[in-house]
């Protein structure tokens, strides 16, 4: 199993530019999530996802869009980028998120600069 | 606002010495905490959960839960270099469909010297 993939490794992109970060699991899990890590901090949520076809609003969405067609991929959009949106994203995969012990496991991240 | 609170560090320990990590967090209802380490330029990878009262081992790595006080922590026995990493506490205080979200602290940075 590869596990969480993310596409792009890194990414500069330009003030008003759109972009769409790539996430494929291929554990079979139902739930994924989309996180923001800024340095220094600890990881937000952005959007989530508990099977294909629903998706919810997390901790700071604005900006950012999301769709879930497939229970593998979860990619995550942003459009008009903004320099507030530099950060390390990083996608994540739980089985249920309904276990008290379910494991989220992450992607190894994407880091975005848009200056 | 529901929040996750840990010192920032740098904590920093010999090797061998025992590594105390701590969080509070705010939501009395919260069900199950969980530590997760974060190498530098690295994912977050999962250490251990909790969700009883008390004490639970694994290895070297002790989590340990007080929900009256709204206090988890994390020891780490016989410390290594190889410890020396970013220690996130994650909450889970989602409820119904948010059920899988976690709140993350800040995380502290343990350093340990050989």
């Amino acid at each position: 199993n590869a596990g969480v993939t993310q596409t792009p490794k890194f990414r500069i992109l330009k003030i008003g530019q759109s972009m769409t970060l790539q996430c494929t699991q291929d554990m079979n899990h139902n739930y994924m999530y989309w996180y923001r890590q800024d340095p220094g901090m600890g990881l937000k949520l952005i959007y989530y996802s508990v099977g294909a076809g629903i998706t919810d609003k997390g901790e700071v969405p604005n900006g950012y869009n999301v769709s879930r067609s497939t229970t593998e991929d979860f990619p995550l959009r942003l459009e008009l980028a903004a320099p507030s949106q530099t950060s390390v994203y990083f996608c994540a995969s739980s089985r249920t998120g309904r276990s008290s012990s379910d494991e989220q496991y992450f992607g190894p991240g994407t880091r975005l600069t848009v200056t | 606002q529901k929040e996750v609170e840990q010192n920032s560090g740098p904590l920093s320990v010999p090797e061998g010495a025992i590594a105390s990590l701590n969080c509070t967090y705010s939501d009395r209802g919260s069900q199950s905490f969980f530590w997760y380490r974060q190498y530098s330029g690295k994912s977050p990878e999962l250490i251990m959960f909790i969700y009883s009262n008390g004490d639970k081992e694994d290895g070297r790595f002790t989590a340990q839960l007080n929900k009256a006080s709204q206090y988890v922590s994390l020891l780490i026995r016989d410390s290594q270099p190889s410890d020396s990493a970013t220690y996130l506490c994650a909450v889970n205080m989602g409820y119904g469909g948010s059920q899988g979200n976690l709140i993350f602290g800040k995380g502290t940075k343990l350093s340990v010297k050989p």
